[in-house]
């Protein structure tokens, strides 16, 4: 993941807000992914963004997508002790076969 | 299967020795990648299968890795003389074709190399 980058921890408390951050180098990005690793599990896609839009909510989940900063967060409501994961950011690139990973970032919610 | 099926789950080799690692993708996605997971170190590109097209092996790390995918389906993952530094998780995941970004992952196989 040397194209993107994350904080590699997080805690919050449950029912409070979780926001976990992501940076990227590529401006020829077209899509932003969300992804989340359970323990013992692969990752599965949570949410997605596409690059000409600056925020994406679905339910519990807020996306946000600063492009100009290459900036994107990904913000939990009402967090809770299922959400503990961790949690990895990607990027597809133009003419890339694969999606780009952060390195993720293992957020843990205390009860 | 309903899913990405990974084999071994779980894999303990000395050094030198050469280790197979097989996925079986979900039955109609074209497209299938080779990750490696290593501590702090994210996600990293192995490899790439789109149908009958030649794979994208960009991301291998040494000509110690090598992978084929036999008939569009199953794929294996060869490590030859493995070292220490090859220990790490291989995930396995599979999609509709290029361009989607919904990839659909396997638990992984947990390699360590003593």
């Amino acid at each position: 993941g040397e194209d993107v980058e994350q904080s590699l921890f997080l805690s919050v408390r449950e029912g409070d807000s979780s926001v976990i951050n992501c940076t990227y180098t590529d401006s020829s990005s077209t899509y932003l992914y969300w992804y989340k690793q359970e323990p013992g599990a692969g990752l599965q896609l949570l949410t997605y963004i596409f690059s000409n839009m600056d925020m994406k909510q679905d339910q519990r989940l807020t996306v946000l997508l600063n492009k100009k900063d290459k900036h994107l967060s990904l913000r939990i409501a009402d967090t809770q002790t299922g959400d503990s994961a961790i949690y990895f950011c990607a990027e597809s690139k133009t003419g890339a076969n694969n999606l780009f990973f952060g390195t993720g970032t293992r957020l843990t919610v205390i009860p | 299967g309903a899913g990405v099926s990974q084999s071994p789950s779980n894999k303990v080799t000395e050094k030198g020795k050469d280790v197979e690692l097989r996925c079986d993708p979900i039955s109609g996605h074209t497209a299938l990648y080779w990750y490696r997971q290593s501590l702090g170190q994210g996600l990293e590109f192995l490899i790439y299968f789109q149908g009958n097209s030649a794979p994208d092996k960009s991301g291998l790390p040494s000509d110690r890795f090598s992978a084929e995918r036999t008939g569009g389906s199953v794929s294996t993952l060869t490590i030859q003389r493995t070292q220490q530094e090859d220990s790490a998780v291989y995930l396995c995941a599979s999609s509709f074709g290029q361009g989607s970004g919904e990839l659909f992952f396997g638990e992984g196989s947990r390699l360590t190399v003593l």
